[in-house]
């Protein structure tokens, strides 16, 4: 977990409010991912950046809208949330080439939306 | 597509004995796959992955899995279990020669339980 770091841990929001999570990686991977985590559920994969640049958006409401400055920052803008959208956020970085596909995870934030 | 399956989804076992943690997937040619740990309130952790090679692979904290092509099968695996271990378990494969590179598929997990 250490090299991949996200705030905040905890986020309780209502449906109006805006909101955004932040993602930072200190791995100097070219490559970074938003996952939800919901209970009971396979991992869902939401968005993938590569060099900065949006390559995977897997049907994800315009509620989630994402953003990647640079290659170590990730951010995931909320907007107008529903109860179902309450799961933990989990951002990732890797460095894809070669054989050094693993993933590293961040702790991911516990949001709750009301 | 591929898919990963994790046909337990709650493990006990004893402290000291051995341990399992069953993984079968399904990819277009050759796999990537993965091992990761989820402690609670925590990210998923890396623990050892199979690329090419011996299919025996070794990984952090004692953990091995073995890699069996003919039964599609990535089994974790520990001589001797620690009430430590107690931990959410997920398998994961991309495939070698995936053409949307980044993507693994994530099994949805198996909940292991060291019982002391």
């Amino acid at each position: 977990e250490t090299g991949v770091t996200q705030t905040p841990r905890h986020l309780v929001m209502g449906m109006t409010n805006k909101k955004s999570l932040k993602c930072e990686q200190h791995l100097g991977h070219n490559a970074m991912y938003w996952y939800k985590q919901s209970a009971k559920k396979p991992l869902e994969l939401m968005f993938v950046y590569s060099l900065e640049e949006r390559v995977e958006n897997n049907s994800v409401p315009s509620r989630f809208s994402p953003e990647c400055p640079n290659s170590s920052h990730l951010f995931l803008h909320l907007h107008t949330l529903q109860p179902e959208d309450s799961a933990l956020y989990l951002c990732a970085s890797s460095q894809d080439r070669g054989y050094s596909y693993e993933q590293f995870f961040g702790p991911g934030t516990r949001l709750t939306v009301l | 597509a591929q898919s990963v399956a994790q046909p337990e989804d709650q493990v006990n076992v004893a402290e000291g004995n051995p341990l399992t943690v069953k993984c079968t997937y399904s990819v277009s040619g050759n796999p990537y796959l993965f091992w990761y740990v989820q402690y609670p309130n925590r990210g998923l952790q890396f623990l050892l992955k199979y690329i090419t090679g011996d299919n025996l692979v070794k990984g952090s904290y004692g953990f091995e899995a073995e890699f069996n092509k003919s039964q599609t099968s990535f089994h974790l695996k520990k001589p001797s279990a620690l009430v430590s271990d107690s931990a959410l378990y997920f398998c994961a494969v991309r495939a070698l020669s995936s053409g949307s590179a980044r993507q693994l598929t994530f099994g949805s997990g198996t909940q292991l339980t060291v019982l002391p």
